[in-house]
């Protein structure tokens, strides 16, 4: 069972373009993170969201918590070709035991100039 | 910043080979993690460790082993290599105790198994 469903799984816009991308699930999670993967690097962290209804900005990039804590989105405005990557969400159900994340598939973004 | 480094990008090994991938955490981090990405599985989880000589299973350990002899090294082991090991791993630390849990990953080590 995919705890954490993300949607699209693939995504392919010109630069100038806004996209949202959305992780969801039947479980609450304490704590929810949002990473960027390049083609043949590791995972980065973007961000990380904790409280239900949270809105974060990081320069064009908007994540949202859901208020139920069950879900989350990512927002890009104005997309540019440095935005592509393979966006990837984590849910954490420990609470603080702070062992393994829940992962999401990811959305693989192609932005074009 | 955080640094996890993996010691191999690039791996090719034949079949029934012991292959050892390394990953070295530098930010004194409890827990450390193994995966293994492939295309539309996404991340799944081999094994983790949250302390020194500590291990556990994750969701799919078959055909694995790890070896945590000190704090900031984890060792993945594959005792005999098989092709269907062919994949990108994943190395990665987490702080532990009441911390976030966020994870930080090395580049990554793509094998082929030939």
């Amino acid at each position: 069972t995919q705890l954490l469903e993300q949607s699209p799984q693939f995504l392919s816009i010109q630069e100038g373009e806004n996209l949202t991308v959305y992780c969801n699930s039947s479980s609450v999670f304490s704590s929810l993170q949002w990473y960027r993967q390049e083609p043949g690097e590791g995972p980065v962290l973007l961000v990380t969201v904790v409280t239900g209804g949270e809105v974060k900005k990081l320069k064009r990039l908007t994540f949202q918590f859901g208020d139920a804590r069950k879900d989350s989105s990512l927002h890009i405005t104005a997309a540019q070709p440095g935005d592509t990557g393979l966006y990837l969400c984590a849910g954490d159900k420990s609470g603080g035991s702070n062992y393994k994340l829940t992962f999401g598939k990811g959305t693989l973004l192609t932005v074009n100039p | 910043d955080v640094k996890v480094t993996q010691s191999s990008r690039y791996l090719v090994k034949r079949t029934g080979e012991k292959v050892f991938l390394e990953c070295v955490q530098d930010m004194d981090h409890e827990n450390m993690f193994w995966y293994r990405q492939d295309p539309g599985l996404g991340l799944r989880l081999i094994y983790f460790s949250y302390d020194v000589k500590m291990k556990e299973k994750g969701d799919i350990p078959e055909g694995y082993s790890v070896s945590r002899e000190k704090k900031e090294r984890f060792s993945l082991i594959l005792e005999s290599a098989s092709t269907n090991q062919t994949s990108m791993y994943l190395c990665a630390s987490s702080l532990g105790g009441q911390a976030l849990n966020i994870q930080y990953f090395g580049a990554g080590t793509r094998l082929s198994v030939l």
